[in-house]
C-alpha cells in the first residue's frame, strides 16, 4: 500500500538559510500534519491542512509557513534557520480530519540538520 | 489542555516475558482517542494499538493489549511474548482535534 512520502530524507543547511519540506500524502488523504521531532524529545505538532486550507495550529515558529497544495501535497518552508530547528520533521496524512476513523498515517520523517 | 504522562523513562524485560507500559492522560473532553506508537531506531513513526474512548472493551493487536482506565484516565500498553525487534521506543498518544499530543517515551530494551 501507498504510504506517505517525505522528501529530501535528509537536509543539511548552515544558519540563516531556508529549507522547503515537501510531503506526498497517502493518495485520496485530503489532510496533512506537520510535526517536529528534535532530539530525544517526543514530537510536537506544527501545523494542519484540510482541503487546502490551515485547519490548526500549534508551536509552529514564526519563521516556518505551510500551505497544501491542489493535489493535496504540502510544502513546510523554514527561513532564518537556527540551530534550534535541527529536529526530524514528520508529516502524516488522514482522509478527513479528527474523527472517528480518520487515522493519521506518518511519513519517514525528514532529518534537517542546521549548522 | 491535554498532557499525556509516561513515568517510565527507560525499562527492560527478558525476551518471550511480558511487560507493561505506563501512561496516564489529562483531559476534560469525553470522546477522544489513545494510541501507543512505536519508533525504533529507523526513527519511523509506527502506530502500535489505538483505543477510542467510548469503546470499553480494551483494544488488541496480536501481542499487543491495552488497560484503559477511562475514570482513572489510565492507559497501560502490555507487551506479551517480547520479541528482539520490540526494541525501540513507545510514545503514548492522545488525539485532540487535528493534533496529536505525545507522551515523552518509554525506551524499551530487550533482554536476550
Amino acid at each position: 500500500a501507498a504510504g506517505v512520502i517525505q522528501s529530501p530524507r535528509h537536509l543539511i543547511k548552515e544558519k540563516r538559510e531556508t529549507a522547503t519540506l515537501k510531503c506526498y500524502p497517502i493518495p485520496r488523504h485530503d489532510t496533512v500534519y506537520w510535526y517536529q521531532q528534535g532530539p530525544g524529545q517526543d514530537p510536537q505538532f506544527l501545523i494542519s491542512f484540510y482541503e487546502k486550507m490551515q485547519s490548526d495550529k500549534g508551536s509552529i515558529p514564526d519563521r516556518f509557513s505551510a500551505q497544501q497544495f491542489s493535489d493535496y501535497h504540502s510544502e513546510l518552508n523554514m527561513s532564518s534557520l537556527e540551530l534550534g530547528d535541527s529536529a526530524l520533521y514528520f508529516c502524516a496524512s488522514s482522509l478527513g480530519r479528527g474523527g472517528r476513523g480518520n487515522e493519521q498515517y506518518f511519513g519517514p520523517g525528514t532529518r534537517l540538520t542546521v549548522t | 489542555a491535554q498532557t499525556v504522562t509516561q513515568s517510565q523513562p527507560e525499562m527492560s524485560v527478558q525476551e518471550a516475558e511480558t511487560v507493561t507500559l505506563s501512561c496516564t492522560y489529562d483531559t476534560s473532553e469525553s470522546d477522544y482517542y489513545l494510541f501507543w506508537y512505536k519508533q525504533p531506531p529507523s526513527r519511523q513513526m509506527i502506530l502500535v494499538i489505538r483505543q477510542e474512548a467510548y469503546k470499553q472493551q480494551n483494544a488488541t493487536e496480536n501481542r499487543f493489549s491495552v488497560n484503559f482506565q477511562k475514570a482513572a484516565k489510565s492507559f497501560s500498553l502490555k507487551i506479551s511474548d517480547s520479541q528482539l525487534g520490540d526494541a525501540a521506543m513507545y510514545f503514548c498518544a492522545y488525539r485532540s482535534g487535528d493534533k496529536i499530543i505525545f507522551g515523552k517515551g518509554t525506551r524499551l530494551h530487550i533482554l536476550p
